[in-house]
């Protein structure tokens, strides 16, 4: 069955970089998926990448995709007090349009 | 352009009785998916609504069931409401054209089940 695994938990400081690892299991995975939900919050879209891609950058956020070994990060640059939420990664297969989630990972960013 | 909206914001109910979920595609949004998401966990699917049908099913039991209306507004039903019903109902609404491979959520109804 699919599966997206994510480590729970990541603590950096103010101005460093934050990477966000992710493995899944579906080989047949269209999209990939990274979403922010702040606390009380529904998810907001950060990005996406097509299972083709290698990487995609976007102003802070950069995500890299091994297909073979079916790992996805997701890397924040000058990661500042508001960067601070939960991080799920998502896959989306070839099928139905629906999402499967990790369990999130929660990161704290500390001044 | 209008942000996919849900209500209620939360809501308490008690074992055995039934909700309804109310959620506003993104305007020019035909597809709403609805997602459970329990305290500390993912969320987890639970159907899609395409055009008024319904377009595939997580692993839930027939008393989640739901409707999606000509503009493209969709409910969520839960009868016989089980304490482990008490979670975050997220809706997600995208479209085919433009961008159809994003997913834009809702807020969130937070459902409380005494």
């Amino acid at each position: 069955g699919e599966d997206v695994e994510q480590s729970l938990f990541l603590s950096v400081r103010e101005g460093d970089s934050s990477v966000i690892n992710c493995t899944y299991t579906d080989s047949s995975s269209t999209y990939l998926y990274w979403y922010k939900q702040e606390p009380g919050a529904g998810l907001q879209l950060l990005t996406y990448i097509f299972s083709n891609m290698d990487m995609k950058q976007d102003q802070r956020l950069t995500v890299l995709l091994n297909k073979k070994d079916k790992h996805l990060s997701l890397r924040i640059a000058d990661t500042q007090t508001g960067d601070s939420a939960i991080y799920f990664c998502a896959e989306k297969d070839s099928g139905y349009s629906t999402l499967t989630f990790g369990k999130g990972t929660m990161l704290l960013v500390s001044p | 352009e209008t942000g996919v909206t849900q209500s209620p914001t939360h809501l308490i109910k008690t074992r055995g009785q039934q909700v309804t979920l109310r959620c506003s595609s993104q305007s020019g949004h035909n597809t709403v998916s609805w997602y459970q998401q329990a305290l500390g966990q993912g969320p987890q699917f639970i159907f899609q609504y395409y055009r008024e049908e319904e377009n595939g099913r997580g692993n839930f039991p027939p008393r989640f069931s739901g409707l999606q209306f000509p503009n493209y507004s969709s409910e969520l039903n839960v009868n016989a409401l089980e304490l482990d019903d008490s979670a975050l109902y997220l809706c997600a609404s995208s479209g085919t054209s433009g961008r159809p491979n994003e997913q834009f959520f809702g807020p969130g109804t937070r459902l409380t089940v005494l």
